[in-house]
């Protein structure tokens, strides 16, 4: 299986702040990556697919880019709404999916 | 709309079976392959289950082989997730979710459930 490891696991920043989240895959998976928000005692939200792809109805602050197996997330200019659990997810075939393990991303 | 909602969650025995439910809503449920995705108090995310469009196949995580079971009616636009011999490792957050794909190769899942919670305990 393809395991995805994401860094740093936990980041603190600060409102306006640009933040960079990466995740790292096994093997090469071209660019079948999606990223994914999530609050606390919410379902994931997708921001970003086929590694750079913004969903419809995200902010723009939001960016993604990278192909093989290093991926990275971008957030340019963090608002409050933004604090959250990050994840990437590994969509190379529809089995098995994989996620990384999560970027806890806190207020400083 | 699309509208996902999980239901049939609770507080089970381990060794006992439940059934989870998933209501679909707002699309053409019969165009879309759906999965099951859970998560642990305190963890990350992980796949347990996914059914093609048709119900035609139908794969699961290692962790749950043999004792889960997914299915679908889409005469009801509803997912369902059998599960039996449950264990305390299985207490977590079950969430459906609709993939977007072609035959062979998905893209991303774009609509979540609410999630419903599954407690095994004794």
């Amino acid at each position: 299986d393809i395991q995805l490891t994401q860094s740093p696991s936990f980041l603190s920043a600060s409102v306006g702040d640009r933040v960079t989240i990466t995740c790292r895959a096994s093997q090469g998976i071209s660019s079948s990556l999606a990223w994914y928000q999530q609050k606390p005692g919410k379902a994931p939200n997708l921001l970003i697919y086929a590694a750079s792809t913004l969903q419809s109805g995200v902010p723009s602050r939001f960016s993604g880019s990278g192909s093989g197996t290093e991926f990275t997330l971008t957030i340019s200019s963090l608002q409050p709404e933004d604090f959250a659990t990050y994840y990437c997810q590994q969509l190379n075939s529809y089995v098995p999916i994989t996620f990384g393990q999560g970027t806890r991303l806190e207020t400083k | 709309q699309v509208q996902l909602v999980e239901s049939g969650g609770g507080v089970v025995q381990p060794g006992r079976s439940l059934r989870l439910s998933c209501a679909a809503s707002g699309f053409t449920f019969s165009s879309h392959g759906m999965y099951w995705v859970r998560q642990a108090p305190g963890k990350g995310l992980e796949w347990v289950a996914v059914i093609w469009y048709d119900g035609s196949n139908k794969y699961y995580a290692d962790s749950v082989k043999g004792r889960f079971t997914i299915s679908r009616d889409n005469s009801k636009n509803t997912l369902y997730l059998q599960m039996s011999s449950l264990r305390a490792e299985d207490t977590a957050v079950y969430y459906c979710a609709r993939v977007v794909g072609t035959a062979s190769i998905p893209y991303y899942f774009d609509y979540w459930g609410p999630g419903t919670l599954v407690t095994v305990s004794s």
